[in-house]
């Protein structure tokens, strides 16, 4: 099972930043937090991932809490094509299998 | 920018027929995984490949399923005696090498739809 805890849906409005959050509160010390997005029917697309230090790349911010039980992606300007499903995956590294929950399904409106 | 190809986009088969799915990874890719993703359900993973030997496999992945890497480029999963409950989309997704630190972001091909009728 799953190791994260998403909220199922969130809104935002398109220009606005999206801020999802996950909880992994059983996190171990040497397991990274890493995001995927699924539009549509499409195969998952990586975000980003982190261990214990915030990350920004082209795509997203991810910001994680110092104790490490929670985090929360950013998407500083949300367009309508980043309406997605967006998971949050707790894993020793991205090369053992990819536990994925239900996400969460952020709709971005104009 | 290079990306993980499937084929069939759609295949559509008789309960009891064997399917084979296709996926060809990345070029420089060393290790390969199957997910699948029924519909309105979470992507389960099936089973992860490296050095012609599975590394990793789940409970769904019974001896229904088999996968192979028969030349340089294809890598595929074959269900021999399709199910309904087999109908899902099926994920192929490649890596290039195990880095440390976290380092591993999965490519995902864009799926197989398989209905079984």
């Amino acid at each position: 099972d799953a190791k994260t805890t998403q909220p199922p849906s969130m809104d935002c409005a398109e220009g606005r930043a999206a801020n999802l959050p996950c909880n992994h509160s059983t996190i171990s010390g040497n397991e990274y937090v890493y995001w995927y997005r699924q539009i549509h029917s499409q195969g998952p697309q990586y975000i980003i991932h982190g261990l214990k230090n915030n990350e920004t790349n082209e795509m997203a911010s991810l910001i994680i809490t110092e104790d490490r039980k929670s985090s929360t992606l950013i998407l500083p300007h949300a367009t309508l094509r980043d309406t997605a499903v967006y998971y949050c995956i707790v894993s020793l590294t991205a090369g053992t299998a990819l536990i994925f929950g239900k996400g969460t399904t952020l709709s971005v409106s104009s | 920018e290079p990306e993980v190809t499937q084929t069939p986009s759609h295949q559509v088969t008789q309960m009891g027929q064997e399917v084979i799915l296709r996926c060809v990874p990345i070029s420089n890719h060393l290790y390969f995984y199957w997910y699948r993703q029924i519909l309105g359900q979470k992507v389960e993973f099936l089973v992860s490949f490296y050095n012609n030997e599975i590394s990793e496999k789940s409970e769904i992945f019974d001896d229904q399923f088999s996968v192979e890497r028969p030349d340089g480029s294809n890598f595929t999963l074959k269900i021999r005696s399709t199910k309904l409950e087999d109908s899902a989309m099926y994920f192929c997704a490649s890596i290039p090498i195990l880095l440390a630190g976290g380092e591993n972001e999965q490519f995902f091909g864009p799926g197989t739809r398989l209905t079984v009728l």
